[in-house]
């Protein structure tokens, strides 16, 4: 079976520094994984994802996230926050194997507070 | 977020009320799906189409009834629900259901309120 951890319940970071969001999965094969951001009263919508290759993938307003197999974690990070940024992110892991492995599982989210 | 519509974005209803969630995307997608989401729980997949053949059902109970006529339409059809069934459904599209590359896109939700 596969899932996603993500640890922090709640990330406050002042406006300016850097975030980070962690997440870490756990998959039978190797991962496909993704991050979602949702803001208040609205879906999910897709930042990035990790298909193969660099480690590192840029995505939508300049976050990133970095894959690393060992410790098997694809945290989310960005190097200035924003007010703006102020959501709820979900993490999300396939495993590549497909068939019933293909579903899409999610974390549980993180809160992000940027602060002024 | 246009790509993937719901309505209404907010329902209430009593215990022995029929109502139907509807969801339409214009991606051009072939595999759609209903999730629901509670607070501090991950999104629970409950239904998946793939051009309008159910191939998943995660042991939803028969109170939601899901309805695909076409690979852009989806319907939760809602009868006799509990309390506990208040959330946030959310549908949602991909190209295809074999997983892979494929990124899934999200509606904005319905929030449902059983009283």
């Amino acid at each position: 079976a596969q899932s996603v951890a993500q640890p922090e319940d709640q990330v406050n970071v002042a406006e300016g520094n850097p975030l980070t969001v962690k997440c870490t999965y756990s998959v039978s094969g190797n991962p496909y994984l993704f991050w979602y951001v949702q803001y208040p009263n609205r879906g999910l919508q897709f930042l990035l994802k990790y298909i193969t290759g660099d480690n590192l993938v840029k995505g939508s307003y300049g976050f990133e996230a970095e894959f690393n197999k060992s410790q098997t974690s694809f945290h989310l990070k960005k190097p200035s926050a924003l007010v703006s940024d102020s959501a709820l992110y979900f993490c999300a892991v396939r495993d590549r194997r497909g068939g019933t492995a293909s579903k899409l599982t999610f974390g549980t989210g993180t809160r992000l507070q940027v602060t002024l | 977020e246009t790509g993937v519509t719901q309505t209404p974005r907010h329902l209430v209803m009593g215990m022995t009320n029929k109502k139907s969630l509807k969801c339409e995307q214009h991606l051009g997608h072939n595999a759609m799906y209903w999730y629901k989401q509670s607070a501090k729980k991950p999104l629970e997949l409950m239904f998946v189409y793939s051009l309008e053949e159910r191939v998943e059902n995660n042991s939803v109970p028969s109170r939601f009834s899901p309805e695909c006529p076409n690979s852009s339409h989806l319907f939760l059809h809602l009868h006799t629900l509990q309390p506990e069934d208040s959330a946030l459904y959310l549908c949602a599209s991909s190209l295809t259901t074999s997983g892979g590359t494929d990124t899934q896109y999200f509606g904005p939700g319905t929030r449902l309120t059983v009283l």
